[in-house]
């Protein structure tokens, strides 16, 4: 089975661009998130969304924003990029927000998109 | 807000020693708890969980850690490593009001010499 997918995998801009990060969660997951990974850091959790709609943000300006499609992928895009965007970008997938009492909370992660701006 | 303090920055073991990471938490209603580890070049990685029962949970490769209520902690223990185990290891607190946001510390670096 195909796990989470993350496209670009590595990419490069300079501070002033726009940014489109892609996901695709795993077959059945409906709960897309993404996690920023500084180096040296552990990840901080940016958005997550369930059934195309918004569901939690962290603590990330409103440059960041993201949506999830009637298929469940997601994008992340980030404007006005500054050099402290520069990290390891992650989308996770799980299976649902709902029913807490059986919520695992456990979360499935892509390899990610290293960021790098210039 | 939950938050998360991995004490131990980066450890050094020889092959054989036992291994032990300390995890704190702060957040005062029910959490689940996870251990994550990212090998170098790869994704990050479930190595065990705790939701409820038996405080002492086992995971993969022969980790486990122990859910200490009163003290916050749910520290990270394996008796013998090998060298596979160089990894940077993340805790991770998931509140359960707060759905699938999970809060992680800042990771250990672990350097295990053949």
């Amino acid at each position: 089975d195909a796990g989470v997918t993350q496209s670009p995998t590595h990419l490069i801009k300079t501070r002033g661009q726009q940014v489109t990060l892609r996901c695709s969660p795993i077959s059945g997951h409906k709960s897309v998130s993404w996690y920023q990974q500084v180096l040296g850091q552990g990840p901080q959790f940016i958005f997550q969304y369930y059934e195309k709609e918004e569901r939690g943000r962290g603590n990330f300006p409103d440059r960041f924003s993201a949506r999830q499609f009637p298929n469940y992928s997601s994008e992340l895009n980030v404007n006005a990029l500054l050099l402290g965007d520069s990290a390891l970008y992650l989308c996770a997938s799980s299976l649902n927000l709902q029913n807490p009492i059986t919520n695992t909370g456990e979360l499935f992660f892509g390899e990610g998109s290293r960021l790098t701006v210039l | 807000a939950q938050s998360v303090s991995q004490h131990n920055h980066h450890v050094i073991l020889s092959e054989a020693a036992s291994l032990e990471l300390g995890c704190n938490y702060s957040y005062g209603g029910t959490v689940n708890l996870f251990w994550y580890v990212q090998y170098p070049g790869q994704h990050l990685q479930l190595l065990l969980k705790y939701f409820s029962g038996d405080p002492l949970v086992k995971g993969i490769k022969g980790f486990e850690a122990e859910f200490i209520k009163s003290k916050f902690s749910f520290n990270l223990r394996k008796p013998s490593v090998q060298w596979s185990d160089t990894a940077e290891y993340f805790c991770a607190v998931n509140a359960r009001a707060a759905g699938n946001k999970l809060t992680f510390g800042g990771g250990t670096r672990v350097l295990v010499k053949p």
